[in-house]
């Protein structure tokens, strides 16, 4: 089955400076990578993904690249602020036409912002 | 909509108790999934449905657990007889054909 590694589990930058945290995984068929955000207390919310048939997405201050040959991706925040804050997971999974399956989680990645 | 809704909230019971956890997925979703969320094992997939039909159900811990989709609205996770160990956040999530996955506010289970 698919193995999806996450690093750091923990990242502090200061406000303002950009945040990057990365993925492998292993199952070269999956090809649907999503990006979720997980507050206390609440479930995880999707912020971004990416299909393996692009190699980079960019929604405002979040981007998403992937690279299908070494079988990782990477998440890239951007001028970070407070609400920045968060878990952040990264996933992996084989959407078929058959259906969606499940998704594969990382560990997550503690995101801390110092003011 | 009022996107994925779980209940209850959060579930205390005792060791050996039965316990279900419910779920109403997004309406026009297809996909439904329970994930189980411990600080040791992080985000883990139970079990998924496509069409009220299970897929894959190699995630269960034992056979402690089941889970069921009578129609598109809604579906149980059982847990008969429930452990110390079961405690955790259960999650239900539903999707769209090869779509992203929406989450539940969560179930926070604890046995006691």
């Amino acid at each position: 089955g698919e193995n999806v590694e996450q690093h750091p589990s923990t990242l502090s930058v200061q406000e303002g400076d950009s945040a990057v945290i990365k993925c492998t995984y292993s199952d070269s068929a999956s090809n649907y990578f999503p990006w979720y955000k997980q507050e206390l207390g609440k479930g995880p919310q999707l912020i971004i993904d990416i299909r393996s048939n692009v190699g980079e997405k960019k929604d405002q201050r979040i981007a998403v690249t992937l690279n299908k040959t070494a079988k990782h991706f990477s998440l890239h925040i951007t001028e970070t602020q407070p609400e920045d804050s968060a878990v952040y997971f990264c996933a992996a999974s084989e959407a078929s036409g058959g259906g969606a399956d499940g998704l594969t989680f990382g560990k997550g990645t503690h995101l801390i912002i110092q003011p | 909509d009022a996107g994925v809704i779980q209940s209850p909230r959060h579930e205390v019971t005792e060791m050996g108790q039965e316990v279900t956890l419910r779920c109403k997925p997004i309406s026009g979703h297809n996909s439904l999934f329970w994930y189980r969320q411990t600080m040791m094992r992080g985000l883990e997939l139970l079990i998924y449905f496509n069409n009220n039909v299970p897929i894959d159900d190699s995630g269960m811990p034992e056979d402690r657990f089941s889970a069921k989709m009578p129609n598109a609205s809604f579906s149980t996770l059982k847990i008969q007889p429930s452990e110390p160990r079961d405690s955790a956040v259960y999650f239900c999530a539903s999707s769209h054909r090869v779509g992203e996955a929406f989450f539940g506010q969560g179930t926070r289970l604890t046995v006691v």
